[in-house]
């Protein structure tokens, strides 16, 4: 059971620099989310998407780019890094007619010097 | 615009005592969810709440949803050590799920 899948797991990247997060999952969700998570902060959200085709602005979107591919996949991109996008970044999904109860991914630390 | 709030944020607490966490929510909502996070870990689903007056509880944990006052219980009983976790409160409006900054719970044996 893969559940939501992840990668990198961990990146160091310069400044100015572009990465793309991953994020899978195979529980046939209809709902993807991207969160960061920072010391004191919770979880904030930066993009959803709601159904495949679709995507909306979260809580901080700024910096931010998202593609939903597919049903199982949903990236986001950081097109010029900065170090206030050092954090920890977080992958879910979930289904509507289930709850919407989210299930995530283990976390890609990003660290951007 | 939807906020979440939590509180305490941190909290420490003696083995066998009973405490309460609080989460306030700004607008209307579709589900309130309670999440379980372990230092370096994922977050877990605790509990679902879909409607005022829902109560929910597994083992020492249960969860309550006042949908008038916009607010959401997670009460503690007889804590225990294995307990100690940061817990979020999330709220679902339109598929938008907003959480709070969660409380760290720290249990002392």
């Amino acid at each position: 059971n893969a559940g939501v899948t992840q990668t990198p797991k961990f990146q160091v990247l310069k400044t100015g620099q572009s990465m793309t997060l991953q994020c899978a999952q195979d529980m046939n969700h209809n709902s993807m989310y991207w969160y960061r998570q920072d010391p004191g902060m919770g979880l904030r959200l930066i993009y959803y998407s709601a159904s495949e085709g679709t995507t909306d602005k979260g809580e901080v979107p700024n910096g931010y780019n998202v593609s939903r591919l597919n049903k199982r996949e949903f990236s986001l991109r950081l097109e010029s890094a900065a170090p206030s996008q050092t954090s920890v970044y977080f992958c879910a999904s979930s289904h509507q007619g289930r709850g919407n109860i989210q299930y995530f991914g283990a976390g890609t630390r990003l660290s951007v010097l | 615009e939807l906020k979440v709030e939590q509180n305490p944020l941190f909290l420490s607490m003696q083995e066998g005592k009973n405490y309460t966490i609080y989460c306030n929510y700004s607008t209307t909502s579709d589900r309130l969810y309670w999440y379980r996070q372990d230092p370096g870990k994922s977050l877990e689903s605790l509990f679902v709440l879909l409607s005022n007056g829902a109560v929910k509880q597994e083992g020492r944990l249960m969860a309550s949803l006042d949908t008038k006052a916009r607010l959401s219980t997670l009460h503690i009983t007889a804590a225990v050590h294995d307990l100690s976790a940061t817990y979020f409160c999330a709220v679902d409006r339109d598929d938008k799920i907003i959480f709070g900054k969660g409380t760290r719970l720290h249990i002392l044996p």
